[in-house]
């Protein structure tokens, strides 16, 4: 099964709304990252929260690992915040596992 | 300017055809991983190498042997192409398990 699930797969917003996004994951991380993906390009590293609560920018990250599920809220999107969400769990092995992301879309 | 450099950014090959996927990284990394995306599926795991050694293999094919000649350089050699195989590779670092991981920007396979 897969290791990495998130949610919802997809979701338009309109401009100054907030996002929330969820993953959840079925094994023990030592790590757990947000990256995003602008469509054709690469993965910037967003945010690395295996537990508890980070902010950067309009990004705040909150992990709760004993429940295996962390959340990604933006607020006030912007247009260019669109692209795909994706979040990736490592374990001990140096395996990384990743989610098939959310993509979002913020319209003006 | 790119910290992990991957090369070609494009490549278009012939079936049957062996190609070869350079990857650098510039910050002083030590453990370093070949991922592939394709449209078919999520971004997937391929192997990951530290201090030049292979610690994870997640490919099934032995057509695809990365390559590590120096410590920040791990190349993708991939063998007997597929159409299959068309997707695009990206090279990523970390510093060690559990930091943040960096990704280059990807080199785009076409097989036809």
């Amino acid at each position: 099964g897969q290791q990495v699930q998130q949610s919802p797969s997809s979701l338009v917003l309109q401009e100054g709304e907030n996002a929330e996004l969820q993953c959840n994951f079925s094994s023990t991380a030592t790590q757990l990252q947000w990256f995003y993906q602008s469509p054709g390009g690469s993965l910037v590293s967003l945010l690395s929260n295996p537990s508890g609560t980070k902010h950067t920018g309009r990004l705040t990250s909150t992990t709760v690992t004993k429940e295996r599920r962390s959340s990604l809220h933006i607020s006030s999107s912007q247009t260019t915040d669109s692209g795909t969400y994706l979040c990736a769990i490592e374990r001990n092995n140096n395996r990384i596992f990743f989610g098939d992301g959310t993509q979002l879309v913020v319209k003006p | 300017d790119p910290k992990i450099i991957q090369k070609p950014k494009y490549l278009v090959a012939v079936t049957g055809s062996e190609k070869i996927l350079i990857c650098e990284q510039y910050l002083g990394h030590n453990a370093m991983y070949w991922y592939r995306q394709s449209a078919k599926k999520p971004l997937e795991f391929m192997f990951s190498y530290s201090y030049q050694k292979l610690m994870d293999n997640q490919t099934a094919s032995s057509r695809f042997q990365p390559q590590s000649s120096k410590k920040n350089h791990l190349d993708l050699q991939i063998t007997a192409l597929k159409p299959d195989d068309s997707a695009t590779y990206f090279c990523a670092s970390e510093t060690g398990v559990g930091n943040t991981l960096y990704f280059g920007e990807g080199s785009r396979l076409i097989v036809v």
